[in-house]
């Protein structure tokens, strides 16, 4: 069935330094490409998505890179902040009634 | 706020008993989601419905079972439960396929004693 692989599982970067987090997945039909932060105890919140009919997007200072050909998707953070620190969990949808999701990266930001 | 309204915040009951998960989706959205969130996992899809209908099913346990009703809103019924059951239980919704931005509610925190 479909699948969705994120890498890392943890991630450590230094304040102020970029960080970029993948998604790869399985199913060619996936044409919409979330990516979800998760502050401890809260609720997930959208923070950037793409679809599959452009290749890149920016927000301020969180992108995110599709490459339909080889089934994979980014999201990079540039000029990291304490409040970055959180689990960001990447998903793929299509057509069909629910989101696949990633297992989550939690991102930790030393001072 | 993410228009999604979960009661209750916090839930604590003993093994074996039975507990109802309240979902409001946002004005608007006919698809509503839940899922189930233990300790430092990530999010397992566990059912959704439209309009009504159920559409899709994840690794929903038997002992739980779900419904949406006329207004919209859904309950997810957790029975003969497990010190295991103990997560953060989510519901979500979107206007309708997958392909849309889905809006978590703040979750309802279930304590198995």
């Amino acid at each position: 069935g479909e699948n969705v692989e994120q890498h890392p599982s943890t991630l450590s970067v230094q304040e102020g330094d970029s960080a970029v987090i993948k998604c790869t997945y399985s199913d060619s039909a996936s044409n919409y490409f979330p990516w979800y932060k998760q502050e401890l105890g809260k609720r997930p919140q959208l923070i950037i998505d793409i679809r599959s009919n452009v290749g890149e997007k920016k927000d301020q200072r969180i992108a995110v890179t599709l490459n339909k050909t080889a089934k994979h998707f980014s999201l990079h953070i540039t000029e990291t902040q304490p409040e970055d620190s959180a689990v960001y969990f990447c998903a793929t949808g299509d057509s069909n009634y629910q989101l696949i999701w990633g297992a989550g990266t939690k991102l930790i930001i030393k001072p | 706020d993410s228009g999604v309204t979960q009661t209750p915040k916090h839930l604590i009951t003993a093994t074996g008993q039975r507990v109802t998960l309240r979902c409001s989706p946002r004005s608007g959205d006919l698809s509503v989601y839940w899922y189930q969130q233990s300790l430092d996992q990530g999010l397992q899809f566990l059912i959704q419905y439209y309009n009504g209908e159920e559409r899709a099913k994840g690794n929903i346990l038997e002992r739980f079972s779900a419904q949406q009703f006329p207004d919209l809103h859904s309950e997810l019924n957790l029975s003969s439960l497990e010190l295991g059951d103990s997560a953060l239980y989510f519901c979500a919704s979107s206007v309708d396929t997958a392909s849309d931005i889905q809006y978590f509610g703040a979750g309802t925190r279930l304590s198995v004693l």
